[in-house]
Order: structure tokens, then sequence, then C-alpha cells
């Protein structure tokens, strides 16, 4: 079954600084999501990439997809503390959009002030 | 609110006891998820409804646990005989597009933390 690793596990950042996780999986990526979760909140839909190299930014943020590495790059610049959180990467279980989506275990990231 | 929503927040149970935990989609959004979520671990799978329509309920982890999604809308997660180890986050989420089309995004509600004592 896939299995999507991602790293690090966590992360503490100076407000300002820029900082990136990565998500790698075991079996070929179809498409990614990346969300975020916030205590006591849902996960918030951040992006989707659908085909390899593709990249999409929103605010300060931007993710990328590398399919021949099998892997998902989120990178977050000048960070604030509004950014804190867990992110997580999922996808397609069944690499065909069935809807059973598997997610990696999350980066738990905290900027300091 | 526009989001999905999901009812109670909180379950607290003995155990042996059944647990309904429900789910409000977005209106109009045709395809609903549900997964559990253990604390440190990302979301698990547990089935999925296009419609009303139950398609996958691979993730369910025995027959204690069941869907239904009876109208295509509001859709019941129930566990009977509740045991310790279901204790966990249940999160719902919807998707307008129907699964198996394509990516489609998939909005999460709050979800539900059960307790089973």
């Amino acid at each position: 079954s896939q299995e999507l690793e991602q790293s690090p596990q966590s992360l503490i950042v100076q407000e300002g600084k820029n900082l990136t996780i990565n998500c790698t999986s075991s079996k070929t990526l179809y498409g990614l999501y990346w969300y975020k979760q916030k205590y006591g909140e849902g996960l918030i839909f951040l992006m989707m990439l659908q085909k390899g190299g593709e990249e999409k930014s929103h605010e300060k943020i931007t993710a990328k997809l590398d399919e021949k590495k099998q892997q998902s790059s989120l990178h977050i610049t000048a960070s604030q503390p509004s950014h804190a959180g867990i992110y997580l990467c999922g996808a397609d279980g069944h690499g065909g959009s069935q809807g059973n989506l598997i997610f990696g275990k999350g980066t738990k990231l905290s900027v300091k002030p | 609110g526009a989001g999905v929503s999901q009812s109670p927040r909180y379950k607290v149970t003995k155990r042996g006891q059944d647990v309904a935990l429900r789910c409000d989609p977005i209106s109009g959004h045709v395809s609903l998820y549900w997964y559990r979520q253990a604390l440190g671990q990302g979301p698990e799978f547990l089935t999925y409804f296009n419609y009303e329509a139950q398609q996958d309920k691979s993730g369910l982890p025995n027959d204690r646990f069941s869907a239904e999604r009876p109208e295509g809308s509001i859709s019941t997660l129930t566990i009977q005989r509740t045991e310790q180890r279901d204790s966990a986050m249940y999160r719902c989420a919807s998707s307008l597009g129907i699964s198996g089309s394509g990516m489609n995004e998939q909005f999460f509600g709050p979800g539900t933390r059960l307790t089973v004592l």
C-alpha cells in the first residue's frame, strides 16, 4: 500500500525565515494535496497539485510536485506566527482519484515571534 | 455556516455503548468521506459515499463500524459496542465533484473527538 513520509516531523523557525517541508511517496504520485491543521479546527485545504512539475502559490506558500522523485515540497517564505500548525500531505491511495486519500503523519510547524 | 459541520464535537462514552456521529456536508457536495485520526498521525480513510451510495468501505476497521447517507446529504457513522481503541478524532469531508472523476478538493469538518472510557 502507498505510504507518504513527511520531513521534518517538526520544525521551529524564527519569524521571517523561510522553510521547506517535504512529502515523499512510496509509490507513483498521481496528484497531491496539502492541508493545514490547527487545534480544534478541521483540515484547511491549501493546494492541489495534479501533474508533475506543477507549482502553485497562495500568498507566501508555494508547493511543487516532482513526479519523478515521487515527492512534493511546500515552501513558506518569510514565515509568520499565523503559519504555525500541522501541515499534512495527502494523495489518492488508488492512484486514480477514487476518494481514498492517504495522508502523511504531518509536520508540526512553530514560528517564534 | 457554509462549511462541513459535525456533531457532537466531543463525545465521551463507556465501553460497550453505541455511538452515532453526524456529518452535515457542504450543500450540494456530491461526495462525502469519513476519516479517523489518532494523535500524532494523519487522517486514516474509513469510507466514502457518492450521493447516497457507499462506494468504498474498505477502511472500516471491523463490522462494529457502519455508515449511511440515506438521502445523499447528511451522513451518520455508527460504532457499536465501543472499545477503548476506538478513541480518536473522527473527521468528515465532502467534495463538490464526484469521487472517481478526477482530483477533487475535500473540505473537512472540525471533527468529533470520541473518548471511550
